[in-house]
């Protein structure tokens, strides 16, 4: 297997702009996760799935973003509109439902100018 | 899920055993204790998990103390790759999410 797939790995863009961030979980895992990692703040969870269905988001820090995991193999966080503050590195992790080893991806280095 | 506090960091030599500590010492009955690592740049990696026994896999060993209150992550031969921050989470048995804290930063030298 692969391993998660993340894209892209790096994204450059204005404040203001839509950005959107693309996840492919390990074939046969039903939860999905997303997190940010910035020096200040560490690695935080923003949101979480258990097949497909949105269990926890109350990490995602407000409104402007949103996320979606329309089948198994394919997940989006989007952020709308980006601003510089949201510059961090976005992580999506795989596994099986329940306290199980997590399978992180190569993350998305995301600077918003 | 249980607090857990690591040492911001430690130094070890190549070849030499790391033994990383964790407290957790307000962990309930069926919480279990995974340990994470994040090298430089990457995302972070499964090593060990435990409930009360010790465990061992080919990465390393966990020994957790009778009283579960705190643990330690054995890497029995560290190598300059082990360089990272690791990380000691509680969760409990039907949980899935994990809250990271800010970890342990090895540093491995020659």
């Amino acid at each position: 297997d692969a391993g998660v797939i993340q894209s892209p790995r790096h994204e450059v863009t204005e404040m203001g702009q839509e950005v959107t961030l693309r996840c492919k979980p390990i074939s046969g895992h039903n939860s999905l996760f997303w997190y940010r990692q910035t020096m200040m703040r560490g690695l935080e969870l923003l949101i979480y799935f258990n097949n497909n269905v949105p269990i926890d988001d109350s990490g995602m820090p407000e409104d402007r973003f949103s996320a979606k995991m329309p089948n198994a193999s394919f997940s989006t966080l989007k952020i709308q509109p980006s601003e510089p503050r949201d510059s961090a590195v976005y992580f999506c992790a795989s596994s099986f439902t329940g306290p199980n080893e997590q399978y992180f991806g190569p993350g998305t280095r995301l600077t918003v100018t | 899920d249980a607090k857990t506090t690591q040492p911001p960091s430690m130094d070890c030599a190549e070849g030499r055993a790391a033994n990383l500590p964790c407290n957790h010492s307000t962990i309930s009955g069926n919480e279990y204790v995974y340990w994470y690592r994040q090298i430089h740049s990457q995302g972070p990696q499964y090593i060990i998990h435990g409930l009360k026994n010790n465990e061992t896999n080919e990465m390393a060993s966990l020994i957790i103390t009778e009283d579960r209150k705190s643990s330690t992550l054995i890497l029995p031969h560290a190598t300059l790759r082990d360089t990272a921050v690791y990380y000691c989470i509680g969760i409990t048995g039907t949980a899935s999410k994990l809250t990271f804290g800010t970890g342990t930063r090895l540093q491995v030298t020659l």
